[in-house]
Formats: C-alpha cells, structure tokens, sequence
C-alpha cells in the first residue's frame, strides 16, 4: 500500500516554463488536495477536489490549475512557472462522509529561476 | 471551517509532558479538531483527532473543553524526536477547504 505518491521529488524550472506536478493515491479517497509552503510558514492551499470530476479553489490558487479525470490521480500544473511559484508542494487525500484524516505525499520540492 | 489560533512557539524538556493549546472560539457543533506535526520538511503526520470528548492514542492525548472553544494537545513525555511544527485544524465531514494556520513550533531540549 504505497498511500499518497508525489512526482517529481525536484524540479528545478526556468521562468515561463510549464510543468505538472504529479500526486496519486491508492486508498480509493473521494478528497484530493494540493498546498503550498513556503519557507518558514504554514501550509496554503491551492485547489481540491471531493471527487472525479470536480474542483475548487483553495486561498491560493492563482497560477495553477488542476483536474481530477479519476479518483486515484489530482495533478496539478503550472502553465507559466514564476519565482514566485519557488515553493514545496503537498498532495493530501482523505475519505469524504466520515471522520478521517488527511494523508500526505512527501512532496515536490520547486525552484524556479 | 473553524479559524484556529495557536502560540507560534514553544519549548519543552525532554521526558516532560509538553502541553500545545489551541483556541477554536468559532467552531460549530460538528466539526472535528486534528491535530498534525510536520517534522523538518516531511509531509505533514496526523496525530489525533476528537469531536467532544478527551481522545488518547499511542501517540498523544487530545483535550476538548467542554464548550469545544479550545483544546489541548498533550505529548506526555516529549523527545528530541517531537521536535516539529505542530497544526490545529477544525473541520467538518472533509469536504471543505481544510485550511491550515502557521502552527506551534514545538523545540524540545535536552
């Protein structure tokens, strides 16, 4: 049972560059999320999603879109890197209808120059 | 979801108890408080969570006032190992945005 999978571990992107960030699951989760954090601060997030075929925006979720074709996959991407995107990024999932914590991935750390 | 207020740092002995407060003046009847610790830059670990009454695991115990407008996280024998960033978070059925704050930065001492 491998929980909540992160791709890349690094990624280093120049400024206008386009990437996805990738996150899969494999507890069959209805909730998928994304965060940011950056250095010294809390966790932020970007977008969610309660199930396939739908998404929200989090407090931060301009520069980034996402989509969730299948229950197991949320990624999420960034159509033109900035700076300002220099972050390490989260994926989480829980069950939804319960009491249930979110399990993390070990996360993607980002560097845009 | 309930906006929680938690101390930005704190220190503990070790093999004392550390004691983190956390105040959710704001949360409704049916939301539950978590509690998470991310250790140096690693995905952030779950650790308890309760609704109403005092929850305990393996790893720590959770006190919930009785009006539910804080509670308490307690390691009771805190090691070098605790040494993290700790997060109080309210919330209801998982269905929202789960909002995380800035969280308690727990250094424990030798």
């Amino acid at each position: 049972n491998a929980g909540v999978t992160q791709t890349p571990k690094f990624q280093v992107l120049k400024t206008g560059q386009s990437m996805t960030l990738q996150c899969a699951q494999d507890m069959n989760h209805e909730y998928m999320s994304w965060y940011r954090q950056d250095p010294g601060m809390g966790l932020r997030l970007i977008h969610y999603s309660v199930g396939a075929g739908i998404t929200d925006q989090g407090e931060v979720p301009n520069g980034y879109n996402v989509s969730r074709s299948t229950t197991e996959d949320f990624p999420l991407r960034l159509l033109s890197a900035a700076p300002s995107q220099t972050s390490v990024y989260f994926c989480a999932s829980t069950r939804t209808g319960a009491n249930s914590p979110l399990h993390f991935g070990n996360g993607t750390r980002l560097t845009v120059t | 979801d309930a906006k929680t207020t938690q101390p930005t740092s704190m220190d503990c002995a070790e093999g004392r108890a550390a004691n983190l407060p956390c105040n959710h003046s704001t949360i409704s009847g049916n939301e539950y408080v978590y509690w998470y610790r991310q250790i140096h830059s690693q995905g952030p670990q779950y650790i308890i969570h309760g609704l109403k009454n005092n929850e305990t695991n393996e790893m720590a115990s959770l006190i919930i006032t009785e009006d539910r407008k804080s509670s308490t996280l307690i390691l009771p024998h805190a090691t070098l190992r605790d040494t993290a960033v700790y997060y109080c978070i309210a919330y209801l059925y998982n269905t929202d945005k789960l909002i995380f704050g800035t969280g308690t930065r727990l250094q424990v001492f030798p």
